[in-house]
């Protein structure tokens, strides 16, 4: 089957701490983003690439970090420099040039005690 | 201002009723609408497009008012499985092609 995959499920972290959100695609899409959604709010794009190697800060960057090293993955990192990382991750793929029909992952529930 | 807006919610219905939630979009360059289903702690799913000629499926019905920069989404005959969160969202492609989501609103559907 294919469809987009993002691990874990749920992610417990302690303050001061990096943690690395894994999302994986068999789609054969180029483009790949993530999102934040946080309480009662829509999503936030936080990452997009396009194509591999590449990729462009959304509108909260800030404390997050990815990188694309290939076609299936996105991974992304959520740094000590996150003042408030608790949240639901997302994470998206689209075909190039189908940018509007993005097909979500079923997300990462992160919470930092 | 944010970019979409969506009527605050939580809209409480019986089961049959009709419903209407409504979206407002701040920027004229948008290109392309949609709405989103998402149930409690899933991802968002897209529920249908919405053009500007209106488009219906089954029970749901989509406008757009590109001169009213207004999009609205209809459920007649509401079941209990409508119950989640709708959220509109809008694409723009000269902003590295960016969809931008509202805030969502809840529709609890009672028996």
């Amino acid at each position: 089957d294919g469809g987009i995959t993002q691990s874990p499920k749920y992610l417990f972290r302690k303050e001061g701490q990096n943690v690395t959100l894994s999302c994986e695609q068999n789609l054969n899409h180029d483009a790949m983003y993530w999102y934040r959604q946080d309480p009662g709010q829509g999503l936030r794009l936080i990452y997009y690439s396009q194509i591999v190697n590449d990729f462009q800060k959304g509108d909260i960057a800030e404390g997050y970090s990815v990188s694309r090293e290939k076609k299936e993955s996105f991974p992304l990192t959520v740094t000590s420099a996150q003042k408030n990382p608790t949240a639901f991750y997302l994470c998206a793929s689209s075909d190039r040039d189908r940018y509007n029909e993005q097909f979500f992952g079923p997300g990462t529930r992160l919470t930092v005690l | 201002r944010k970019e979409v807006e969506q009527d605050p919610g939580p809209f409480n219905v019986p089961e049959g009723a009709t419903v209407a939630f409504n979206c407002t979009y701040s920027n004229s360059a948008s290109q392309s609408f949609f709405w989103y289903r998402q149930d409690c702690r899933k991802e968002p799913k897209l529920l249908m497009s919405v053009y500007s000629s209106g488009n219906e499926d089954g029970r749901f019905t989509a406008q757009l008012n590109r001169a009213s920069q207004y999009i609205s989404l209809l459920i007649r005959d509401s079941k209990l499985s409508d119950s989640a969160t709708y959220l509109c969202v809008v694409f723009q492609y000269n902003q590295g092609g960016k969809l931008i989501f509202g805030q969502g609103t809840e529709l609890s559907v009672k028996p």
